[in-house]
């Protein structure tokens, strides 16, 4: 049975900072692997999407990173902002089309 | 591109009635999602639907949940005989799969966040 985990549960650091989110999963046979931002009361925004067979996906200050063969995949988020913060949801997909979500990251950016 | 729609947003009812949702996905989207989440987890994954055929649903879906997407664009979901443990929000996504599409990603509605009391 897959399983997703997120470590850490909840991450405060002040303005400016890079940091980084942390994804684990227990099957390495994913088709792929999406990250999620989630406001509170809202739902999911979809950030970056990594194919199994892709290392890596950029977009402006995002950076995510898969390791298929040791069950991994991080977040880096670079000269973080207040408006960053958020949930953030990792989610691995297997062949038959669902999401297998964490329990994700809460990130709070202090100005 | 409108994005996924879901209605109501919020859902009061009392235990042991009906509720309905809907979702209208992008509309050219093939495939529709339907999760659950509740306080301080990830959303879990209930069912699926590629067009109008129903391909998967998961083992959350008892007997008092149905879903339907008749003419493979907007889907419903019934809850019957609501209990307490119904509470939580219920989300809705859709992507667009095929060989020519690839593998894109599934993009979320806001949500319809039920409260049985």
């Amino acid at each position: 049975k897959q399983e997703v985990t997120q470590i850490p549960a909840a991450l405060s650091v002040p303005e400016g900072e890079n940091l980084v989110l942390n994804c684990s999963f227990t099957d390495s046979a994913i088709y792929n692997l999406q990250w999620f931002r989630q406001d509170p009361g809202k739902g999911l925004t979809s950030l970056l999407l990594i194919q199994s067979s892709q290392r890596e996906q950029t977009s402006g200050r995002l950076n995510a990173s898969l390791d298929k063969s040791s069950g991994r995949s991080t977040l880096y988020i670079a000269a973080s902002q207040p408006g960053d913060s958020a949930t953030y949801l990792c989610a691995v997909r297997r062949n038959t089309g669902k999401l297998i979500f964490g329990q994700g990251t809460t990130l709070q950016v202090k100005p | 591109d409108t994005g996924v729609s879901q209605d109501p947003r919020h859902k009061i009812t009392k235990r042991g009635q009906n509720v309905t949702f809907r979702c209208d996905p992008i509309s050219e989207h093939n495939r529709l999602y339907w999760y659950r989440q509740t306080l301080g987890q990830g959303p879990e994954f209930l069912t699926y639907f590629q067009n109008e055929a129903q391909l998967e649903k998961s083992r959350l879906l008892s007997d008092r949940f149905s879903a339907e997407r008749p003419k493979g664009s907007f889907s419903t979901l019934e809850i019957q005989r609501t209990e307490q443990g119904d509470s939580a929000m219920y989300l809705c996504a859709s992507s667009l799969v095929g060989a020519r599409s690839g593998n894109q990603p599934q993009h979320f509605g806001d949500g319809t966040r039920l409260s049985i009391l």
